[in-house]
């Protein structure tokens, strides 16, 4: 049973690029959470999917960033016209349906804007 | 909104124990979390409390009090790759059902 995927594990853009992550949740679970890691800074909450929904997109900056979790295929999350600032370690993490339980985290994917 | 602290660093020595606080305040607190990160890897899963007094689990055990809203993560027979990042994290009930707010983490080196 593998975990929670992530990819890809390092991307490089240059200033006004766009980059997409893609996480693809542990099987049989139908929760996903994006958060963003700063260098020497926690875990920030970005945004909740569950499937062909957003349930809470209260981290997500206003401008640029979108994520998407469709009915078929991994969550992406979408940042338009990077810039160095974007630059971090971006997890994506997810949970079952029913209940109230643990997050399992993927290893993460390392964005760095030139 | 939801306000996490936890110290910055700690150091502790191999065979000791270690005890991270953590204090937390949050509207509608539905429990704290524990998570262990090495640098560059994922956050993997250490303890959970949602009622009062401590949960044990091998080496690691975990302390909840909701009423000062505080939790601590107590480390015994430190091993070397006990070295790592220490995350607190609660979830609120006025959020997604499952959504954790984490604190800034606490570097734990552990040294001979």
């Amino acid at each position: 049973n593998a975990g929670v995927m992530q990819n890809p594990r390092h991307l490089v853009r240059r200033r006004g690029q766009e980059a997409r992550l893609r996480c693809s949740p542990m099987k049989g679970h139908s929760h996903v959470y994006w958060y963003r890691q700063l260098p020497e800074e926690g875990l920030k909450f970005m945004v909740y999917l569950q499937k062909e929904n957003i349930i809470d997109e209260s981290g997500m900056p206003k401008e640029r960033f979108s994520a998407e979790f469709p009915k078929e295929g991994p969550s992406i999350l979408r940042i338009q016209q990077v810039v160095r600032g974007d630059s971090a370690a971006y997890f994506c993490a997810s949970s079952p349906s029913s209940g109230a339980n643990v997050l399992t985290f993927g290893a993460g994917s390392r964005l760095t804007v030139l | 909104g939801q306000n996490i602290d936890q110290p910055t660093e700690m150091t502790a020595t191999e065979g000791a124990i270690v005890q991270i606080n953590c204090t937390y305040q949050t509207s509608g607190f539905n429990g704290l979390f524990w998570y262990q990160q090495h640098a560059g890897e994922a956050p993997t899963f250490l303890s959970y409390n949602v009622l009062d007094g401590l949960e044990e689990k091998g080496r690691f055990s975990s302390f909840l009090s909701r009423s000062k809203g505080y939790s601590y993560l107590l480390l015994k027979e430190l091993q070397m790759k006990d070295s790592a990042s220490y995350l607190c994290a609660v979830r609120d009930k006025g959020t997604g059902a499952n959504n954790l707010f984490f604190g800034t983490g606490t570097r734990l080196t552990v040294i001979p």
